[in-house]
């Protein structure tokens, strides 16, 4: 079963916009949440990541919201550029090396 | 800095034939070493992962073995290829929690 589940699956924005992409997880021993962002025929590339003593983090014009309570994480895309359109994976670690990722979520930006 | 390195870049192969890709990293010692499934528009399956020399784990039965014969080389093996092993295969390692991808090798078994 799937460990980490993200949505919406697609996503078409404005240029200029916010995307906001959702992730939940059951297992409380999870205490690493990176994102990685892939473009088409490439390979995901780490965006940024958080853990879970933080509620946000900020790098440039993305942020990650961080609810431990609620077992929530989220990206926010400001200001979104036609350049940011690419699928965004959320992934969760216990500290034993593996990630479990979430289905993705298609970004698509119109100019 | 490190870079990782896979190849080739696309594979076009029959059916019943068999399968070798390489990963390989630099600039780092000792790293865990990874080996993942992509289908078209899914999600990342993990396939196997190595924490050292010779030690492997399966994280799904299937069509493919994996082998690591020197500290930083990841191999993908099949004996004979399935349709169903048509894919984008991502070679991955890490120091620690962190990730990192390789370019992937797109593979398409007719």
């Amino acid at each position: 079963q799937q460990q980490v589940k993200q949505s919406p699956q697609s996503l078409i924005v404005q240029k200029g916009g916010i995307s906001i992409i959702n992730c939940a997880y059951e297992n409380t021993a999870f205490d690493y949440f990176p994102w990685y962002q892939q473009f088409p025929g490439k390979g995901p590339a780490l965006l940024i990541a958080i853990r879970p003593d933080v509620s946000e983090k900020k790098e440039g014009r993305f942020t990650i919201s961080f609810n431990k309570s609620a077992k929530q994480f989220s990206l926010h895309i400001m200001d979104s550029q036609p350049g940011d359109s690419a699928t965004y994976f959320c992934a969760a670690s216990k500290g034993d090396y593996k990630l479990s990722f979430g289905a993705g979520t298609t970004v698509t930006v119109r100019a | 800095s490190q870079t990782i390195h896979q190849w080739p870049a696309t594979l076009v192969q029959p059916v019943g034939s068999p399968l070798s890709l390489e990963c390989t990293v630099e600039g780092t010692s000792n790293p865990n070493l990874y080996w993942y499934r992509q289908a078209a528009g899914r999600g990342l399956q993990l396939l196997f992962y190595s924490v050292g020399i010779g030690q492997i784990s399966s994280e799904v039965p299937q069509n493919l073995s994996a082998s690591r014969p020197q500290d930083r080389q990841f191999i993908l093996s099949s004996k004979k290829l399935l349709l169903s092993d048509s894919g984008f295969y991502l070679c991955a390692w890490s120091g620690a929690e962190t990730q990192y991808f390789g370019p992937g090798t797109r593979l398409l078994v007719l």
